[in-house]
């Protein structure tokens, strides 16, 4: 089955840049989404097929995709992004969803 | 607007099948793929299987053999039933809507989720 690896945590300043890695074998030839779920909430979709936004994300959110690595980037962090954030593509030889373990970001 | 809720026992006894039903609103259940998700607590998310209003379904592996979901059009509802439920299958479960041609699409609506702890 297929699997896909994130950093359990990544920490960044107010204003920086945070990057989140989801790692699979040629994850670039599948098509990612990234979620991000605060505490006590349902996970929202922020990035769908690798790098669209969906409607009413701010800009601040982007994604790329190639080779073995999918990167969720997030511009000029603030407090309220303070979140978990998951990756997940489809294992296309079963027709399998599969999530990525997830990754709390944490705005210092 | 289109919104997804969960409804069913809160509780569920070791051994015993556990049901949920998702009631969908805004949005006919025949238009779209409709899916099951889990989350045990402090833990990540856990896709338990899907299913289309034909009533093809496609299940993860780990819980294939105790999962079943069904759709039913006439009240716009999908169900999950669980059977045979340990300690290891407490966790808040989701359910959401599939946006996209399968194997590519993405969870768009997500239900609030509701915990169930299978206890004695």
């Amino acid at each position: 089955s297929y699997v896909l690896t994130q950093p359990p945590s990544v920490s960044v300043a107010p204003g920086k840049t945070a990057r989140i890695t989801c790692g699979g074998n040629n994850i670039g030839s599948k098509s990612v989404h990234w979620y991000q779920q605060k505490p006590g909430q349902a996970p929202v979709l922020v990035i769908c097929y690798d790098s669209d936004r969906p409607s009413g994300i701010p800009e601040r959110f982007s994604g790329s995709n190639s080779g073995n690595t999918a990167t969720l980037t997030i511009s000029r962090v603030e407090a309220g992004d303070e979140a978990d954030y998951y990756c997940q593509v489809w294992d296309s030889t079963s027709d399998h969803v599969v999530f990525g373990g997830g990754t709390k970001l944490t705005v210092l | 607007q289109v919104q997804l809720q969960e409804s069913g026992p809160g509780l569920v006894k070791p051994s015993e099948t556990l049901s949920l039903t998702c009631t969908v609103s805004g949005d006919s259940i025949s238009s779209h793929y409709w899916s099951w998700i889990r989350q045990p607590p402090g833990k990540g998310l856990e896709w338990i299987g899907y299913i289309y209003y034909s009533g093809s379904t496609n299940q993860n592996p780990s819980l294939k053999s105790r999962v079943t979901i069904s759709v039913d059009t006439s009240k716009n509802q999908f169900s999950l039933k669980l059977s045979s439920v340990t300690a290891a299958d407490t966790a808040v479960y989701y359910c959401a809507r599939l946006r996209g041609v399968v194997p590519a699409a993405m969870f768009d609506y997500w239900g609030q989720g509701t915990l169930v702890t299978v206890s004695s």
